[in-house]
């Protein structure tokens, strides 16, 4: 079966200071991977997304990115944190050719940026 | 203005009783409906998909429809739980995803 993990859990930060997110997946290949975030009462907003190594769209213009080094592995960072990027980030896979079917979710990190 | 709009934005109900929660939407072209629930502080998980033409799913005590006219579904929830309490989202795809906002659902005993 298919598990997608994320760390860490919760991350506090100083303003500044750089940022990176893990997100795998394992028990498929090739899977479309997504980073979310979620502000406190919000909807999810799309970050970023990728189906295939290297290969990362961008659907917010922002302070972050996010790299894609290996086929079940994505990773969103930041060089230099804003308060405006507290929240809650969640990491999604989805079946390769069926991104608008199904996506499946990790357990989100919270970061804290002070 | 989101496409994807749900109500209430929050609702508190009785252990077992039963609740419905509402999403409209905007989207075009309609490829799927998905709702999903979120635990605080986790990741959402999927209840139901919908495609054009399908009206209805189950699953348990949760049952959502939809109505691609009007675009609308319902997620309405049987026999509440303590454990039901959560926020569930309504999720459409078109050529892209578009998350609505959430209704956050608080069963008190």
């Amino acid at each position: 079966s298919q598990t997608i993990h994320q760390w860490p859990a919760t991350l506090v930060q100083p303003v500044g200071s750089p940022l990176s997110l893990e997100c795998t997946v394992e028990g498929t290949s090739n899977p479309n991977l997504y980073w979310y975030r979620q502000a406190a009462g919000r909807g999810l907003q799309l970050l970023f997304y990728s189906v295939g190594i290297g290969q990362i769209s961008s659907e917010v213009p922002q302070n972050l990115s996010a790299s894609r080094p290996q086929d079940r592995q994505f990773i969103l960072s930041s060089k230099k944190l804003l308060l405006s990027d507290s929240g809650f980030y969640l990491c999604a896979w989805s079946a390769p050719l069926l991104s608008h079917y199904e996506q499946y979710f990790g357990p989100g990190t919270r970061l804290t940026v002070t | 203005k989101n496409q994807v709009e749900q109500s209430p934005q929050s609702l508190i109900i009785l252990e077992g009783k039963n609740c419905t929660l509402q999403c409209n939407y905007t989207v075009s072209p309609f490829s799927n409906l998905r709702w999903y629930k979120q635990d605080t502080g986790r990741g959402p998980v999927s209840l139901t998909i919908m495609t054009f033409s399908e009206n209805t799913k189950s699953n348990g005590r949760y049952t959502a429809t939809l109505d691609a006219d009007t675009k609308q579904s319902s997620l309405h929830i049987t026999a509440s739980q303590l454990s039901d309490s959560a926020s569930y989202i309504c999720v459409v795809s078109s050529k892209d995803m578009r998350f609505g906002a959430g209704t956050r659902l608080t069963v008190k005993p």
